[in-house]
């Protein structure tokens, strides 16, 4: 299936800095999400965005959904080491549902 | 958030033998599950789409006869890997997609994965 361009592919920061990531696609979306997967485990929804140009943020976790529906960024400040793992966005319209390749992010204490 | 389980977590078995994996929305209904493989060090690759009393949906290059799905209630599917072989070793993971997530829009939670060693 279809896979979003994410980027960066990974990222190495100092504990304290802040992250930038996002989201490109040549196709429009109804929806963007982004998710947290940690080793082993499924991902976890982190934000959900339903309407271009939408910013929301979920505590140190901000994310906007494109004007033009096609690409979404997300944005962590002030990382700490539990933000280490892999971040993916989402792009959902109807019943199709498309992954990012995906962000790896190691936080440097 | 919504929780959607699976079980089993992870999974030995030898070669030859068939193993079920049980993807269940615990708090809402979902009439659409995906099931997805993961690599490591990869994104999530869908490998079909479960529809609630219809035949699941495979993607290119998936056989649906080796990926057993089935979406028998709007709480429940399962993938069934036929006749296991060390190259189906995995991560695999469901998510369900619950159509009146947050403001009655649609939102998609995944399972926790389930870890598959075939030996």
């Amino acid at each position: 299936g279809q896979q979003l361009n994410q980027s960066p592919q990974s990222m190495f920061i100092q504990e304290g800095e802040d992250v930038s990531m996002n989201c490109t696609s040549s196709s429009i979306f109804n929806t963007w999400l982004w998710y947290k997967q940690d080793p082993g485990e499924g991902p976890v929804l982190l934000i959900a965005l339903y309407k271009a140009g939408e910013l929301t943020s979920n505590g140190r976790l901000t994310a906007q959904f494109g004007i033009t529906r096609k690409d979404s960024f997300l944005n962590i400040s002030a990382s700490i080491p539990s933000d280490v793992g892999i971040y993916f966005c989402a792009g959902q319209t109807g019943n199709q549902f498309y992954f990012g390749t995906g962000t790896s992010l190691t936080v440097i204490p | 958030g919504a929780v959607v389980s699976q079980h089993p977590s992870w999974v030995i078995c030898k070669s030859g033998t068939s193993v079920k994996i049980e993807c269940r929305s615990l708090d809402f209904q979902a009439t659409t599950m995906f099931w997805y493989r993961q690599f490591p060090k990869q994104s999530l690759m869908l490998m079909a789409t479960s529809n609630e009393g219809s035949k699941a949906t495979y993607e290119q290059g998936v056989e649906k006869d080796k990926f057993l799905i089935n979406h028998a209630s709007l709480t429940l599917s399962t993938l069934t890997v036929t006749s296991a072989h060390p190259e189906d070793s995995s991560f695999y993971i469901c998510s369900a997609r619950d159509p009146g997530g947050a403001g009655g829009l649609a939102t998609q939670y995944f399972g926790p994965g389930t870890r598959l060693l075939v030996l």
